[in-house]
């Protein structure tokens, strides 16, 4: 499977705990999106890297959010201090630079549940 | 301003039926991009179909159709033939030229298709 597979699947935590999520893209795209779902409601965009550097931070990513991708490759998505608000679907994107070939390729997505 | 509305929360179709979910978008950037997305029970986003602002001709892929009617700023979807697997949640989703980087999303239409 070459798709964009994310790391758990599923998470329970308590109020508190940090966690760390993991995406791995599909191998040629080096545009990597995060995005946060809450039930009822479409993805709403966190963040997005280029190769290795993250160049936009939506105001969803408050500080207790933290995003990397260290060699282009797979990225990680840590939350501290978890809080029940934190509860929802956090889902990895990835797709080309190429304008004309910027189709967003998701993965099955890691569901959060702060206790 | 929501840059994407459906206001479809949920429909119901008869299996072999044809059915339409709406879509109505907002951007006054020439060039935009327009998606459709599937989103099952377990949770991971598949891509259905796309429609770029300048393609002369309405999108299709398979049983999917996209009815774009430029003027109107509508994006309508179309199923033919529903299949009891096309019970998800679909969502319409855009990217234009002042957020490239990043898709907006509609709160989704929960479709149902009855056997």
């Amino acid at each position: 499977d070459t798709g964009v597979s994310q790391d758990p699947r599923h998470k329970i935590t308590k109020r508190g705990q940090n966690v760390t999520f993991r995406c791995d893209p599909i191998s040629e795209h080096n545009r990597l999106y995060w995005y946060r779902q809450t039930l009822g409601q479409g993805p709403e965009f966190l963040t997005y890297f280029q190769n290795e550097a993250q160049l936009e931070k939506s105001r969803l990513l408050s500080d207790r959010f933290s995003a990397e991708r260290p060699k282009g490759s797979f990225s990680t998505l840590e939350i501290q201090r978890t809080e029940q608000g934190d509860s929802a679907m956090y889902l990895c994107a990835s797709s080309l630079a190429d304008p004309s070939a910027g189709t967003q390729y998701f993965g099955p997505g890691t569901r959060l549940t702060v206790l | 301003a929501q840059k994407i509305t459906q206001t479809q929360p949920g429909m119901f179709v008869q299996e072999k039926e044809a059915v339409t979910l709406d879509c109505t978008y907002d951007t006054s950037d020439p060039s935009y991009g327009l998606f459709w997305y599937k989103q099952p029970s377990s949770g991971e986003m598949i891509f259905l179909i796309y429609q770029g602002s300048y393609d002369q001709q309405n999108a299709t892929e398979g049983r999917y159709s996209l009815n774009f009617q430029k003027a109107r700023k509508s994006a309508n979807l179309v199923i033919s033939a529903s299949q009891l697997g096309d019970s998800a949640m679909y969502f319409c989703a855009m990217r234009d030229l002042g957020n490239f980087n990043k898709f907006y999303f509609g709160s989704g239409t929960k479709l149902n298709v009855k056997p």
